[in-house]
């Protein structure tokens, strides 16, 4: 089921920084690919989502880059906190259906002071 | 953004024993509710998918026989974990789409179930 390759596992950033996450996926039939956010214990939260039309998305401090092409996307992080400290997941369905979500493996942020 | 309401947040119980988790949609109606598993740092693996009025959809290596899935409402899906064993501990989380909202692709999420099998 592993259809959406993410990286890097682990990552640590200096506050204020830039964290970027990037994701990669293999079935071209995909249109749809959201960002996920979750905190130890909580379940996953809608961060910001994008469709292959676009290339960019930005909302807030979140920005998703799109490439069709490569078939590839990426979040980044603007002006990290601490507070962003969380693990990340990528994710990509196929509209229609039952629209089920893959996801990949997850990110572990750390925001350091 | 849509609320969806999982409970208990954790439970503990004994192996052998059978365990159900609730997820409800709040303030929408949820034709369909996705049911998965995630174990310690690892992804979110999707189990079954739960429809209104119907027989739950399992993935592959997903024993249905095991996790009971049932959809009674529109606004409600639970999962039962029968004849718990200490394999099946892990966080459960259940999540549903809410349609009034563009695009309908969104995805919900409850807070989770962490079952620990003793």
């Amino acid at each position: 089921q592993q259809q959406v390759k993410q990286s890097p596992q682990s990552l640590i950033v200096q506050k204020g920084g830039i964290s970027i996450i990037n994701c990669a996926y293999e079935n071209t039939a995909f249109d749809y690919f959201p960002w996920y956010q979750q905190f130890p214990g909580k379940g996953p939260a809608l961060l910001i989502a994008i469709r292959p039309d676009v290339s960019e998305k930005k909302e807030g401090r979140f920005t998703i880059s799109f490439n069709k092409s490569a078939k590839q996307f990426s979040l980044h992080i603007m002006d990290s906190q601490p507070g962003d400290s969380a693990t990340y997941f990528c994710a990509a369905s196929i509209s229609g259906g039952y629209n089920k979500l893959i996801f990949g493996a997850g990110t572990r942020l750390a925001v350091h002071p | 953004g849509a609320v969806v309401s999982q409970h208990p947040s954790r439970v503990i119980c004994k192996s052998g024993t059978s365990v159900k988790i609730e997820c409800r949609s709040l303030d929408f109606q949820a034709t369909t509710m996705f049911w998965y598993r995630q174990f310690p740092k690892k992804s979110l693996m999707l189990m079954a998918t739960s429809n209104e009025g119907s027989k739950a959809t399992y993935e592959q290596g997903v024993e249905k026989d095991k996790f009971l899935i049932n959809h009674a409402s529109l606004t409600l899906s639970t999962l039962t974990v029968t004849s718990a064993h200490p394999e099946d501990s892990s966080f459960y989380i259940c999540s549903a789409r809410d349609l009034r909202q563009a695009p309908n692709e969104k995805l919900f999420f409850g807070s989770g179930t962490q079952l620990s099998v003793l």
